[in-house]
């Protein structure tokens, strides 16, 4: 099971990026997803979460700037970020949601990709 | 919005028992999950739903919840366990997370 992320860089304020994860090892399709960011020297931010249905969630902070979703013939998570912040410099991690054992599955934060550092320059 | 404390560091000798806390208003109606997360490191899962232990997470790492209070319990801990640690819960769709906790183990 591996989560590779990507497009992470320097963007002025103002700005857009789009950040990239890669999926394997596991089925896709059947997740949830998230996006967690955490800033330099900072805790854990919940971000971003899209379900297989294609509901999705943010956190009040990047709502209406940030959009998530996912191309599942590609086992591919987005993060489309626009009108970039000073505030939204920070690692990025592509996360799996849902630990399952013994027949169940839990909404645990289990597979965490190694994360893209976005800087946003003001 | 809701908001989980956790002390910013707990110190322990090695081979010690070490209690790390989580406190949130709504934390004796959800379930609690931690993280540890090393130096440059991304974060692991080290216990869900409360007290249950992944596969692969030493057993003396434990969880527990009392009321509004989760606690982190690492019995025995060894210096590979000095690391950031997290609780997290679930708001509805909105996952939480705590400030956090620095554990030294000297």
């Amino acid at each position: 099971v591996q989560l590779v992320e990507s497009g992470g860089g320097l963007a002025q304020r103002g700005g857009s990026l789009r950040l990239s994860c890669a999926a394997s090892g596991f089925s896709f399709r059947t997740y949830v997803m998230t996006w967690v960011r955490q800033a330099p020297g900072k805790g854990l931010e919940w971000v971003s979460t899209i379900r297989g249905s294609g509901s999705t969630y943010y956190a009040d902070s990047v709502k209406g700037r940030f959009t998530v979703s996912s191309d599942k013939t590609k086992n591919t998570l987005f993060l489309q970020m626009n009108s970039l912040r000073a505030e939204d410099t920070a690692v990025y991690y592509c996360v799996k949601l849902g630990y399952c054992s013994g027949g169940s599955c839990e909404d645990a934060f289990d597979v965490w990709g190694q994360g893209t550092m976005v800087t946003v320059s003001s | 919005s809701y908001e989980l404390t956790q002390p910013p560091s707990v110190s322990v000798s090695p081979g010690q028992t070490a209690s790390i806390t989580c406190s949130g208003d709504k934390l004796e109606d959800t379930f609690t999950f931690w993280y540890q997360q090393k130096p440059g490191q991304s974060p692991i899962l080290v216990m869900y739903q409360d007290s249950a232990r992944p596969s692969g997470i030493p057993e003396r790492f434990s969880g527990s919840k009392s009321g509004n209070t989760a606690t982190l319990t690492i019995s025995g801990a060894q210096a590979m366990d000095e690391a950031d640690y997290y609780c997290q819960a679930w708001d509805s769709s909105t996952a939480v997370f705590g400030g956090g906790t620095k554990l030294t183990v000297l």
